[in-house]
Parts: C-alpha cells; structure tokens; sequence
C-alpha cells in the first residue's frame, strides 16, 4: 500500500513472550492507528497516535502500549503475547480531516 | 449494541445485479461516512466518503446517508465478479481535534459469473 508499511507480515509467537508491530509511513500524516480484525467483531480500535509521543487508548487497549517517537513510525508492542492475541493486526493512517483512513496490508499474528 | 450495526451477510448475487448494502448507527454525532473494500487477505481500501447527508456518486458506486433515519447505504450497479470482497461502513466525528472512525463488522458480498 502506497506510503504506509507494516512488519512482520506475518508472525507466529508463544504465549509470554513480548511482540512488537512496526508501522511505518511516507505521508507526514499526523495521525496513525493500530486495529485488529477478528471474525465477527470487524476493525476494532487498540490505539492511535495524534503526533509524537502523543497517544490514546482505544476501544481494545488492554494488553498493548504503543509508542510513537518518530512521526512516521508507531509501534504497537503486546508485552507479554496471549492466545487471544491471535488476530490480523492492520495499521491507519490520517490527515485528521475525518474523511478516509489509508490502511496498512495488515501483520498476521498467531500466539500458540 | 453496537454504534454501527451491519449485516455480514454473505450476499450472493449474479453478474449484472445492483447490490445493495447498508449500515445503521446510533450515534448522530457522526460527520463524516465512509465505505471501504476490502479483499481477502488485504487492506481496506477507501472506496467513498460523504459528509453529513445527501448522495455521492463514483462510477458504478453511489452512496447515501440518511441522517434523520440513521442509515446509510452503499449501492453498486452493473456488479462484477471482481466486486467480490467485504464491504465495511465506517463513520466518524471529531472529538478532541481528531477523528476516530467506528466501523461495522462488514458485509461479504459474492458476485458469481
């Protein structure tokens, strides 16, 4: 996806063990996001970021903290990774203006 | 409930229909209403955006709010078989000097040949 990375693509991890997600973009958006998506629940909100070291929890934000030092990467960190965590992870990107997000292609994670 | 309610579906329709897919909400603060597409295994991609009320229309894609009723809707004409994929409504309003998009689970919609 144009201007926006994200790594690993995929990722297989045991549970306990601590995981860090890297998203990065090209566009100088002041806004980034991390989501998970997980059958039946949609896109779900773990946290954003509305500048550097500026961040927010979201709807899901138990078990993740993130970090932005740089504008243009966020990293979403699962301490201490859970068989719950198992999910596809997808990073956003925004001008503020509310009138589209650009989406990351997304990190598969598996805890077992 | 959830602030954005839409059915997942799978729609199944032939070549050539009009499609229709829809979400409702619960919160008339939300400004801005998008539709994403999203493939398996991809991204979602930004299809529309409207803001507040009233219809907009790209291409084959046309959408609609409805603020009174709280209903939103995403019409597609001549549908293709490459239109297969999950549609996700999502909305939002400012709240501290940004925007935080609700989505809805998404609608998975089939168009065979």
């Amino acid at each position: 996806d144009a201007g926006i990375t994200q790594s690993p693509r995929h990722k297989v991890t045991e549970t306990g063990t601590p995981v860090t997600l890297r998203c990065h973009q090209t566009e100088n958006h002041r806004y980034m996001y991390w989501y998970r998506q997980d059958p039946g629940h949609g896109l779900r909100l773990i946290h954003y970021s509305y500048g550097v070291k500026d961040t927010d929890k979201g709807e899901v934000s138990d078990g993740y903290s993130v970090s932005r030092s740089k504008t243009e990467d966020f990293l979403l960190t699962l301490e201490s990774a859970t068989s719950s965590q198992t999910s596809v992870y997808f990073c956003a990107i925004s001008d503020g203006q509310g009138d589209g997000y650009t989406f990351g292609s997304g990190t598969r994670l598996t805890v077992v | 409930q959830k602030e954005v309610e839409q059915d997942p579906g799978p729609l199944s329709v032939p070549e050539g229909a009009i499609v229709s897919l829809n979400c409702t909400y619960s919160n008339s603060a939300f400004q801005y209403f998008m539709w994403y597409r999203q493939y398996s295994r991809k991204g979602p991609e930004l299809l529309m955006y409207t803001y507040s009320s009233g219809n907009k229309e790209d291409g084959r894609f046309t959408a609609q709010v409805d603020k009174s009723s709280k209903y939103i809707s995403l019409f597609i004409r001549d549908s293709q078989p490459s239109d297969s994929a999950t549609y996700l409504c999502a909305m939002s309003f400012q709240s501290g000097g940004s925007y935080i998009p609700t989505f809805g689970r998404g609608t998975s919609l089939i168009v065979h040949p």
